[in-house]
């Protein structure tokens, strides 16, 4: 089993829609999580840090489900702007971050 | 605020060659990590460095792969006789902590292996 599986997509939804992105984790001592965006050819950059009570960041909510070793990305009201690579990234203490292999979005007009 | 920088951004080599990416980390960070990202796949660690030293190289590859962060100057990635397979972006990232999560990437390097 890979340390960190996410759906690949990729994910093509119109302007405005609400998409969500899931991603699991095998080691069950990791300690942070995040998720990152990508967009092509670029380095990642991190997109917001998530917590188990759950956070918010304007348009993008973030869960953690720890006893499922689950994460979520929730992207409402979606813009061309937010097409790209969204990589779930899992750190476990003195370890080097994880990531997943990314689900690619589409926003189309 | 200069952020981390690769250069160069773009290598070219032919099989056989080697390959030499740089990476100056942010001002004031002293411990760089490398991470290599092949064709459609995530970004995999490959080796942690502090000034001078090797800290954690489990995901470089035995043969061929080096690292260094000498006291003056970038932090290099050699990789000698390069092979198709090492066609990929290599991208360093820098922490000001030992052992961060809190690693900010810079813009990576492409290498193409003719």
């Amino acid at each position: 089993r890979k340390e960190v599986e996410q759906d690949p997509g990729p994910f093509n939804v119109p302007e405005g829609a609400t998409v969500a992105f899931n991603c699991t984790y095998s080691n069950s001592a990791s300690q942070s999580f995040f998720w990152y965006r990508q967009d092509c050819r670029k380095e990642p950059k991190l997109l917001m840090s998530v917590y188990s009570s759950g956070n918010e960041d304007g348009r993008f909510t973030a869960q953690l489900n720890r006893a499922s070793q689950y994460i979520s990305l929730l992207i409402r009201d979606s813009k061309l702007s937010d097409s790209a690579t969204y990589l779930c990234v899992v750190y476990s203490g003195n370890t080097p971050l994880v990531f997943g292999k990314g689900t690619r979005l589409s926003v189309i007009a | 605020n200069a952020g981390v920088m690769q250069n160069p951004r773009h290598l070219v080599r032919r099989r056989g060659q080697e390959a030499r990416l740089r990476c100056s980390p942010m001002k004031g960070h002293s411990h760089v990590y490398w991470y290599r990202q092949l064709p459609e796949e995530g970004l995999k660690f490959m080796v942690y460095l502090q000034k001078e030293n090797i800290i954690d190289e489990s995901g470089m590859p035995k043969e061929r792969f080096s690292a260094e962060f000498p006291k003056e100057g970038p932090s290099i990635l050699r990789i000698q006789q390069v092979v198709r397979g090492d066609s990929a972006a290599y991208f360093c990232a820098s922490s000001p902590l030992a052992d961060s999560y809190e690693q900010y990437f810079g813009p990576g390097t492409r290498l193409t292996v003719t």
